[in-house]
């Protein structure tokens, strides 16, 4: 089974809808993060959480929202879905391990949600 | 400026030839160093983490830091055309990642 799953893979919605992209890990990590990804541009961070009572907002966070329900369950929302969020959506998780001064970080990500707004 | 820059390419490669991949990075700080591969339409799938200055090897990848000149490579050694891919380099800073945009390698039969 995959250590970091999300749903729905590929979704199809109008402008205005509201829509929640969900995303779940069995890896024990305590971070978990958001990105899209576009053509051209790389991944963009939209929203990350260190445990589940830090939410922090990345770099294009306006116009989404994030939950975190649990240490394994992160979602994310779009509250009003417009065209330019047609994008590829991935979740990823790392858990930082200390050792010899220094912190690692290795990160992982899940299969990628297809959004498309039309 | 951007935290981590790549050559987006397409690079292109014969199959068994030597595939080498740079960036570099604005972050003084920055502790981690990974690079990744992506196939069209597919997640980034983890292939090297390096942590301090010099050489990791892995198989038929190695990686190269050089902190002083914030610069990271990978070398993929007897590339073979399922390697043809994007690969992206992420450096770790306080906590948060920078993703440079991706190299297009294609390897060439």
């Amino acid at each position: 089974d995959a250590d970091v799953t999300q749903t729905p893979r590929n979704r199809i919605t109008k402008t205005g809808k509201r829509i929640m992209l969900e995303c779940s890990q069995t890896k024990g990590h305590d971070r978990m993060y958001w990105y899209r990804q576009d053509p051209g541009l790389g991944l963009r961070l939209i929203y990350y959480s260190f445990d589940v009572k830090d939410i922090n907002k990345g770099e294009i966070s306006d116009g989404y929202s994030v939950s975190r329900q649990a240490q394994a369950k992160f979602s994310l929302s779009l509250e009003s879905a417009i065209p330019n969020q047609t994008a590829l959506y991935f979740c990823a998780t790392s858990d930082t391990r200390a050792g010899l001064g220094s912190s690692y970080n290795e990160q992982f990500f899940g299969p990628g949600t297809r959004l498309t707004v039309l | 400026q951007k935290e981590v820059e790549q050559n987006s390419g397409p690079l292109s490669v014969p199959e068994g030839a030597i595939a080498s991949l740079n960036c570099t990075y604005s972050d003084r700080v920055s502790q981690s160093f990974f690079w990744y591969r992506q196939y069209s339409g597919k997640s980034p799938e983890l292939i090297m983490s390096i942590y301090s200055n010099g050489d990791k090897e892995d198989g038929r990848f190695t990686a190269q830091l050089n902190k002083a000149s914030q610069y990271v490579s990978l070398l993929i050694r007897d590339s073979q055309p399922s390697d043809s891919a994007t690969y992206l380099c992420a450096v770790n800073g306080f906590n948060k990642f920078y993703f440079g945009s991706g190299t297009k390698l294609n390897v060439k039969p």
